[in-house]
This record gives structure tokens, sequence and C-alpha cells, in this order.
């Protein structure tokens, strides 16, 4: 059974400091998903990486993949408040045709 | 492109009865399509695939019997939560994959707006 872990859970950091979230994952795997979640909102698609080594910029927030670590990044530079939500791993497995979410890192900016 | 609806965007119901919960993709087609629940402050989890003309595959723990899916087109899927009781009440989320037919890429999942219920 694919697990999936991110950390931290919660996190809370001023605004222009640099922070990364992890996320961890137990099987191998070809596909990585971030996504970010504003609260009572549904899920708004960051980034799709497919490649060991892939890496992938929108903004402020860069994610990486390495699957031979199983070990995805989501870096935060220069954390300003809009970047203040709930940001979900998501891992695919192949097999089994779906995705396995982990439990997400609410993040808050605060000035 | 890409856009997912979801029909109704919230609903109050009282204990017993039954929902039903449209998922449409708007501008594409859908081979197959996810539906996910979410508690408040949790993460999401599958409750089951569907795909277009053929039974959905529930997640283990998820009673097909309560929570019947149906994909009746390469656009509509609906869940139908019957007789429902407060401890379902959850924000549903759909999701659809688009076909490989499609310009769009099938590595994605586009999401739908969530269905709040609320059981009374």
């Amino acid at each position: 059974e694919l697990k999936v872990e991110q950390n931290p859970l919660f996190l809370s950091m001023q605004e222009g400091k640099n922070y990364t979230i992890y996320c961890n994952y137990s099987t191998t795997s070809d596909r990585l998903y971030w996504y970010r979640q504003d609260p009572g909102k549904s899920l708004e698609s960051l980034f799709v990486l497919l490649s060991n080594g892939a890496v992938k910029q929108e903004g402020r927030l860069m994610a990486s993949l390495d699957t031979k670590a199983r070990l995805s990044t989501l870096h935060i530079t220069a954390a300003v408040h809009d970047l203040s939500a709930t940001y979900f791993c998501a891992v695919y497995n192949t097999n089994a045709g779906k995705s396995t979410f982990g439990d997400g890192t609410t993040l808050t900016v605060k000035p | 492109g890409a856009v997912v609806s979801q029909h109704p965007s919230w609903v109050i119901c009282k204990s017993g009865t039954s929902v039903k919960i449209e998922c449409r993709s708007l501008d594409f087609q859908a081979t197959t399509m996810f539906w996910y629940r979410q508690f408040p402050k949790q993460s999401l989890m599958l409750m089951a695939t569907s795909n277009e003309g053929s039974k959905a595959t529930y997640e283990q723990g998820v009673e097909k019997d309560k929570f019947l899916i149906n994909h009746a087109s390469l656009t509509l899927s609906t869940l139908t939560v019957t007789s429902a009781h407060p401890e379902d009440s959850s924000f549903y989320i759909c999701s659809a994959r688009p076909t490989p037919r499609t310009s769009l890429s099938s590595y994605e999942q586009y999401f739908g707006p969530g269905t709040r219920l609320t059981v009374t």
C-alpha cells in the first residue's frame, strides 16, 4: 500500500522568509502532484512532476522530485501572505491507476 | 479549458433522505472520474474511481450500496448518497481525467469546486 507523508503538517512563517515542505512516499512512482487548497474551496493544481530530477517553478514556489529517494519538495521563496493555504502532495500509483494524498501542510504567512 | 463543475455546491438534507451530486466535465471528455470525501481539516480520501460505461471501483471501507456512482457519459458522473446520516456530512469533491483523445494532459486530474453536504 502506498503511503505518503508530508511534513511539517503546520507551518507558520514570516513574510519574506524561505521554507521547504517535504513529501515522502513509500513505493516507486513516476508521477507526483502538488495542489493548493484555500479554506472552503476545492483543489488548485500547482505542479505535476513526471520524472526523476524534475524541477518546476511558478512565482515563489518551486517543486522538485527525486524518485530514487522517493522525495519531493515544495520550496517557498520570500513568502507573502497570499501564499497562506493548505498544500497537498499526491503520489500516483501506476498499477492502481489512482493517486494517494498526503495529509497536507497548512501554511500561515504572517506579516 | 479543463473546467469541472459540480452541482449542487451545497446541500442540506434530513437524515434518511438521499442526495444526488453531479460532476460534469464542461469542455473535455473524461474516461475516468474520481470521487473524494474530505472531512474538516483532513486530507482527501478517495471513495471510488468511476469509468464511463462500467461499474465504479470502490475503495476499501466505502459502502457501494450507500454511495451509488453512475458514470453514464464521458462528461457526467453522479454520486448518490442514499439514506444519509449526519456522519455523512462532508465536503465531496470530484475530479476528471481527460481521455487521451483530447488536447489536455492525460496526466492531470481536474478538480471540481466541491459539494458541501450537511445532514441534519
